[in-house]
């Protein structure tokens, strides 16, 4: 059964900072991978998918890796803002074309002023 | 980008009662779609998968007698809570899928509150 781990569970930065998400997955026969955002009471945000081929996608400050091998994706995000405080969400989907997305339980960013 | 739209956003209702949920589809058709439960900080949790005409498909764990699922058009899936009690309150999210199998569309969610 695929498993998803985010780390760190919550972050806080100050306004500006680059910083990096974590993400881990014990099955990496995946299809792809994709990155969300979640607003407090909010549905989800897709911020970057990343197909089993590609090693990497990006999106203005946004850049997705994808180590397939390993079983780990990191999501940076540069020059952060309080904007992006959110909840972001890491979910994998298998390599069986009609499988679903299994989610991680997500990392808490707060960027304070 | 493809856009799924739920409805209500919210609702109360008392125990015992029933409630549905739509989720739908609006501009492109929903071969798939799913339907997760997410608590307070907690992630998403997948409750079942359904194909339009044909029965879903549950997680385990999740009780089908107690959530209806009809898939009835490539647009329009419903969720049903029966009999639902306080502890079904949750934040429920729908998802689609088109046939073309490539990426899932994700509802805004909605909340129930059970009292």
């Amino acid at each position: 059964k695929q498993e998803v781990t985010q780390i760190p569970a919550a972050l806080s930065v100050p306004e500006g900072e680059n910083l990096v998400l974590n993400c881990s997955f014990t099955d990496s026969a995946i299809y792809n991978l994709q990155w969300f955002r979640q607003d407090p009471g909010k549905g989800l945000t897709s911020l970057l998918l990343i197909q089993s081929s590609q090693r990497e996608q990006t999106s203005g400050r946004l850049n997705a890796s994808l180590d397939k091998s390993s079983g780990r994706s990191t999501l940076y995000i540069a020059a952060s803002q309080p904007g992006d405080s959110a909840t972001y969400l890491c979910a994998v989907r298998l390599n069986s074309g009609y499988s679903t997305l299994t989610f991680g339980k997500g990392t808490m960013l707060l960027v304070s002023p | 980008g493809a856009v799924v739209s739920q409805h209500p956003s919210w609702v109360i209702c008392k125990s015992g009662t029933s409630v549905k949920i739509e989720c739908r589809s609006l501009d492109f058709q929903a071969t798939t779609m799913f339907w997760y439960r997410q608590f307070p900080k907690q992630s998403l949790m997948l409750m079942a998968t359904s194909n339009e005409g044909s029965k879903a498909t549950y997680e385990q764990g999740v009780e089908k007698d107690k959530f209806l699922i009809n898939h009835a058009s490539l647009t329009l899936s419903t969720l049903t809570v029966t009999s639902a009690h306080p502890e079904d309150s949750s934040f429920y999210i729908c998802s689609a899928r088109d046939a073309s199998g490539y990426e899932q569309y994700f509802g805004p969610g909605t909340r129930l509150t059970v009292t």
